[in-house]
């Protein structure tokens, strides 16, 4: 089946600087991908939706801003985090469907922490 | 909006016996998909089982059964002969059939006793 890899693992920052996330899928065509973010001890938040060469959709609550989603190719969706603050620490989710959509796949994740 | 509630937290089984975990939504959709997916430590989610809201017969893989109650809008997983490897944050996921993303309920925690 396909294969989503998800980088980096772990990641530190400091307090006011971007970081990027990037998800991406080794043998398949992605056409939709989703960012969930999970603090500890709580479920999945759907954070923004993007296909493949069109703008994100976000969620209610979620700031279009400060979370930077590209969705440029079938094969990679990047997640920035931009002017990070230690509130934005958290375990951050990938996962992309095909045309179809009969199959989710999710990354490994990606923990980020802001000091 | 789609809502999924899981009551249970935790929950724990003895290793080899039955557990049930407890799942509800809420939809006006027809066409939609249920989803528990399994989160060990490693935070991994890994597709337990998978049910279609138009299939009347509940899905079932190996040791995992569902029992799917498409009018009470439930959708409970049962684990028989549980194992040690069966810990982990089980979710239960709603998803309908356009938009493709999944909502999760708050999870259940599942500790299997030896």
């Amino acid at each position: 089946g396909a294969v989503v890899s998800q980088h980096p693992s772990w990641v530190i920052c400091k307090s006011g600087t971007s970081v990027k996330i990037e998800c991406r899928s080794l043998d398949f065509q992605a056409t939709t991908m989703f960012w969930y973010r999970q603090f500890p001890k709580q479920s999945l938040m759907l954070m923004a939706t993007s296909n493949e060469g069109s703008k994100a959709t976000y969620e209610q609550g979620v700031e279009k801003d400060k979370f930077l989603i590209n969705h440029a190719s079938l094969t990679l969706s990047t997640l920035t985090v931009t002017s990070a603050h230690p509130e934005d620490s958290s375990f951050y989710i990938c996962s992309l469907t095909g045309s179809s959509g009969n199959t989710i796949y999710f990354g490994e994740g990606s923990w980020l922490t802001v000091v | 909006a789609q809502t999924v509630t899981q009551s249970q937290p935790e929950m724990s089984v003895q290793e080899a016996e039955t557990v049930t975990l407890s799942c509800t939504y809420d939809t006006s959709e027809s066409d939609y998909y249920l989803f528990w997916y399994k989160q060990p430590p490693s935070r991994q989610m890994i597709l337990v089982i998978r049910q279609e809201a138009y299939k009347q017969q509940n899905a079932t893989e190996n040791r995992f059964s569902v029992n799917f109650q498409k009018a009470a809008k439930s959708f409970s997983l049962k684990i028989s002969d549980s194992q040690l490897g069966d810990a982990a944050m089980y979710f239960c996921a709603y998803m309908t059939g356009s938009a493709r993303q999944l909502t999760f309920g708050s999870g259940t925690q599942l500790t299997v006793l030896p």
